[in-house]
């Protein structure tokens, strides 16, 4: 089953700071987070192992709530160059198949 | 950055062609993927591979194949293109672990089939 994130789709001010949630039906290893520019390849951000541990890269972080099957990306402070669409990608059990979620299309405007 | 080729770019073909997607990459990954991605819409992985000789299916069915004779070579086959097969097609590869290292991803390439 994919992973359901939301919003579907955000419009930000640049300075301002929005929440991604992803949520997964299946108990999960890891969460990835990856942006995707318009015609670009996807770009890795982060990896959170499950321990419901918090990750921060720059003025972007995330968490994962083992126990609810979901985590969130915070960002922070938002920047032109954040847009873009946000995939979270789950992990469950072992191995490195990835599931991506359903997508969040960001947009920051000055 | 990483290393992960993929060719041609960009393929316009006419229905009824056999048609091989390249995929090569550097980094001496043993973990390799294919995805399928319609513009502004998720990924779906529709083939994997942890090594060589070793291909497994993905998700989302797919009509196309794939081989691993080499740890740095993943291509895809489709036999006979049909219309329903144009899309985006990424190739990803990464390291051997428990789902805890990243997925590198090639530029893609963009399939139409007329």
């Amino acid at each position: 089953q994919q992973p359901v994130q939301s919003p579907q789709a955000v419009i930000l001010r640049e300075g301002e700071d929005a929440v991604i949630n992803c949520s997964s039906s299946k108990a999960l290893y890891s969460v990835h987070w990856y942006r995707q520019k318009h015609g670009e390849a996807p770009v890795f951000l982060m990896i959170l192992l499950k321990g419901g541990e918090q990750k921060g890269h720059e003025k972007i972080s995330a968490s994962f709530n083992e126990k609810k099957q979901q985590s969130s990306l915070y960002l922070t402070a938002s920047q032109l160059s954040y847009s873009g669409t946000y995939f979270c990608g789950t992990v469950t059990g072992g191995g490195n198949k990835l599931t991506f979620g359903t997508g969040t299309q960001l947009k920051v405007e000055l | 950055e990483a290393d992960i080729y993929q060719t041609p770019r960009y393929l316009v073909i006419g229905t009824g062609k056999k048609i091989t997607l390249e995929c090569s990459q550097t980094m001496g990954h043993d973990k390799m993927y294919w995805y399928q991605q319609d513009p502004g819409m998720e990924l779906h992985l529709i083939h994997y591979s942890y090594g060589v000789n070793s291909t497994e299916k993905g998700d989302l069915s797919s009509e196309s194949t794939v081989s691993r004779i080499r740890t740095e070579h993943f291509p895809l086959t489709l036999e006979s293109a049909r219309p329903s097969h144009t899309s985006q097609y990424l190739c990803a590869s990464s390291r051997g672990g428990l789902g805890n290292q990243p997925q590198h991803f090639g530029d893609g390439t963009r399939l139409s089939i007329l």
